[in-house]
């Protein structure tokens, strides 16, 4: 059972902008960086968002990350068909000393 | 390029053991912690655990989920890193992913995936 909680589904049609939330505690992302990471259907995770809000190299300026208090969200700007995927925070918990990930949140474009 | 190519996934029964690899190239394998990571079927990413660079002593952090049952070692000298599996359960049965990890705490490369499936 994840301790970082998120919506299971957004969705919005092309061009609109989509905001995913993660949910935590003061021991994980009250306390470290969050990292967001896509995982296309069918396909192994893919660093999206590190360190709260960068982006590694390649990845569209479309996406971008945010964190305040116990809580950080992924904002999805100008959605493509391509951005369909299921997308999921993490961050290490200091109570736990686990890596922990969020439930998932799966983007529709309609 | 960095590649991460897992192997060594297969069907296996309770309580028996696998050992899965991570053949690393394309940076320099030594340098870096790895992690893994599993997802059970249709389920979401979980976490197993990381083993440290040898200049940081090489020493490993698990899952409670896992401790005690798996364990984590790297031969530099191969660029691989391995994950012995003992006592397998059927919750055990995912797709286990090998990872770079890069501090603070994040895995910026992931290997296409090994699945283990545990079952009598």
């Amino acid at each position: 059972q994840s301790v970082l909680t998120q919506p299971p589904s957004a969705s919005g049609t092309p061009g609109q902008r989509v905001t995913i939330s993660c949910s935590g505690s003061s021991s994980n992302i009250g306390s470290n960086t969050v990292n967001w990471y896509q995982q296309l259907p069918g396909t192994a995770p893919k660093l999206l968002i590190y360190s709260n809000n960068q982006r590694p190299s390649g990845v569209p300026d479309r996406f971008s990350g945010s964190k305040s208090g116990t809580s950080a969200s992924l904002a999805i700007s100008g959605l493509q068909s391509e951005d369909e995927a299921d997308y999921y925070c993490a961050a290490w918990d200091d109570s736990l000393n686990d890596y922990v990930f969020g439930t998932g949140t799966k983007v529709t474009v309609l | 390029e960095v590649q991460l190519v897992e192997s060594g996934g297969g069907l296996v029964q309770p309580g028996r053991s696998l050992r899965l690899s991570c053949r690393a190239s394309g940076f320099t394998f030594g340098d870096d912690a790895m992690s893994w990571v599993r997802q059970a079927p249709g389920k979401g990413l979980e976490w197993v655990g990381f083993i440290r660079s040898k200049a940081y002593g090489g020493t490993t952090v698990y899952a409670a989920s896992v401790k005690g049952r798996f364990t984590i070692s790297r031969d530099d000298s191969k660029s691989i890193a391995y994950l012995q599996m003992n006592s397998l359960k059927i919750e055990d049965t995912a797709v286990y992913y090998c990872t770079r990890q890069v501090s603070p705490f994040y895995f910026d490369y992931w290997g296409q995936g090994t699945l283990v499936t545990v079952s009598s």
